[in-house]
C-alpha cells in the first residue's frame, strides 16, 4: 500500500460543474494535509492545507478531512477549463528528525468547455 | 511568481562539467527543501535543512552536494550527473519542520529545468 494514494485520472468534468478528488493516507500519525496544484511544465502551487477534521473553504475550493477514514479531499465549485492540471495530495509523516511531506502521484483534471 | 526564487531557470551540462543550482527565499523561513521531479511523478524529496543544518538527506547519491550558507540561501551543487539525473529541479520553504511549525506548508520556487548530454 502506497503511503498517499491518488486516483490518477483523468478526471474530465464540463465547465461549471464540481470537481472531486480524493486522497487516502496510512499514516494515522500525520496531522497535516495539503493540495498542490501543478501546471504542465511549472512548479507546485498550495491552493489549500487543513489540519483538523471537517470542511475548510477557500474561495471555489473546499477541503474535507476525515482522520478516522484516513481520508483527504477537494472539491472545486464551478469548475473552469484554467482549472485543468495535475493536483497533488500532500502528507506529513511525522520522523525522528523532523516531518517529511510525502506526495500522492497526483491526480490529472481537465475541465471541459 | 513565487516569494522562492531559483536561479538559474534551464541547465544543460555535460557529465564532466560542475555546475549549482541556486535559491533564495526572503519569507523568514528556517526550513529550506531540494526536491527531483520526473516528468509525470511527484516531486521527490532530496534533502531538508533546519535552522541551516542538514537534517535530512533521502540517500541521494554524492554527485549531488547540498549547502545552506544562511537562513535565506541554499545550493545544490553538481558534479558528474548522469543521464539520469535530468529533471526539474524545485526548492521550497517552511517556516520550520519540527513540531507545530514543521506542520506549516511549503512553498516551492518555479525550478530548474536541468538536462544532462
Amino acid at each position: 500500500q502506497k503511503e498517499v494514494e491518488q486516483n490518477s485520472g483523468p478526471l474530465s468534468v464540463p465547465e461549471g460543474a464540481i470537481a472531486s478528488l480524493n486522497c487516502t493516507y496510512s499514516d494515522r500519525g500525520s496531522q497535516s494535509f495539503f493540495w498542490y496544484r501543478q501546471y504542465s511544465g511549472k512548479s507546485p502551487e498550495l491552493i489549500m492545507s487543513i489540519y483538523s477534521n471537517g470542511d475548510k473553504e477557500d474561495g471555489r475550493f473546499t477541503a474535507q478531512l476525515n482522520k478516522a477514514s484516513q481520508y483527504v479531499s477537494l472539491l472545486i465549485r464551478d469548475s473552469q477549463p484554467s482549472d485543468s492540471a495535475t493536483y497533488l495530495c500532500a502528507v506529513n509523516r511525522l520522523q525522528e528528525y523532523g516531518n517529511k511531506l510525502v506526495f500522492g502521484a497526483g491526480t490529472i483534471l481537465r475541465v471541459k468547455s | 511568481d513565487t516569494e522562492v526564487t531559483q536561479t538559474p531557470k534551464h541547465l544543460v551540462m555535460g557529465m564532466t562539467n560542475k555546475k549549482s543550482l541556486k535559491c533564495e527565499q526572503h519569507m523568514g523561513h528556517r526550513a529550506m527543501y531540494w526536491y527531483k521531479q520526473k516528468a509525470k511523478k511527484p516531486p521527490e524529496l532530496m534533502f531538508v535543512y533546519s535552522y541551516e543544518k542538514l537534517s535530512i538527506n533521502e540517500s541521494v547519491p554524492s554527485r549531488f552536494s547540498p549547502e545552506c550558507p544562511n537562513s535565506s540561501l541554499l545550493n545544490l551543487h553538481l558534479h558528474a550527473l548522469q543521464p539520469e539525473d535530468s529533471a526539474l529541479y524545485l526548492c521550497a520553504s517552511s517556516q520550520g519542520m519540527i513540531g507545530i511549525r514543521g506542520n506549516q506548508p511549503q512553498h516551492f520556487g518555479d525550478g530548474t529545468r536541468l538536462s544532462i548530454l
